[in-house]
């Protein structure tokens, strides 16, 4: 069974930093692109970040560039966002997806997502 | 970046009724496109990608047509599981976007 947990959620203050994860189970991580996108409070859905199975393509969406740092370690099955400069803004449940299997690095749906972690920024 | 635009953010509806759901791009993205659900407190589900095609396990009263820029998705007989919010999302360019939401509620 696919499993996406995510973790390191939680209060920071603005200008603050926080780095979230993402344990990935029950499928070979190293083979799936694998996204970040986020829900602020009663909104909708916003892609943040993505990147390729080998980590050689990396994408930002223009509101988190130069702040955000997307990662991911194949051998932990694990993927990462180090989030830097946090502001008000930022303030969302963040979600990992990994994308579709499209025999390769290639553009596809999101076909599985965590539960989330809540980060508020807030002083 | 491409924009999503669903044109209805709240859609009043019955049990058994049949729902279109409706979403434009502003620019042609052939058939990349995605349809989720998404109840409250609960992460987004896959229903429908390419456009058209069904995610495994997604009842047959879901169905996704279009293709370019205009592009709808139908829910044949309402029921009371369906009542959420509905995103399209397109994934033609990198920087994929979500249409705002359309929620489903009880008429």
């Amino acid at each position: 069974e696919v499993q996406l947990v995510e973790s390191g959620g939680g209060l920071v203050k603005p200008g603050g930093s926080l780095r979230l994860s993402c344990a990935a189970s029950g499928f070979t991580f190293s083979s799936y692109s694998m996204n970040w996108v986020r829900q602020a409070p009663g909104k909708g859905l916003e892609w943040v970040s993505s990147i390729s199975s080998s980590s050689s393509y990396i994408y930002y969406a223009d509101s988190v560039k130069g702040r955000f740092t997307i990662s991911r370690d194949n051998a932990k099955n694990s993927l990462y966002l180090q989030m830097n400069s946090l502001r008000a803004e930022d303030t969302a449940v963040y979600y990992c997806a990994r994308v579709a299997y499209c025999g390769g690095d290639c553009l596809s749906q999101f076909d599985y997502w965590g539960q989330g972690t809540l980060v508020t920024v807030s002083s | 970046d491409i924009q999503m635009t669903q044109s209805l953010s709240t859609l009043s509806a019955s049990v058994g009724d049949r729902v279109t759901i409706t979403c434009r791009a502003s620019q042609s993205i052939s058939s990349w496109l995605a349809w989720y659900q998404q109840k409250p407190g609960k992460a987004p589900k896959l229903l429908i990608y390419k456009a058209s095609s069904l995610e495994s396990g997604v009842p047959s009263r879901f169905s996704g047509s279009g293709s370019g820029t205009e592009f709808t998705l139908t829910i044949s007989s309402l029921q009371p599981d369906d009542f959420a919010t509905y995103y399209c999302q397109q994934y033609n360019s990198y920087s994929w976007t979500f249409g705002q939401g359309t929620k489903v509620e009880i008429k």
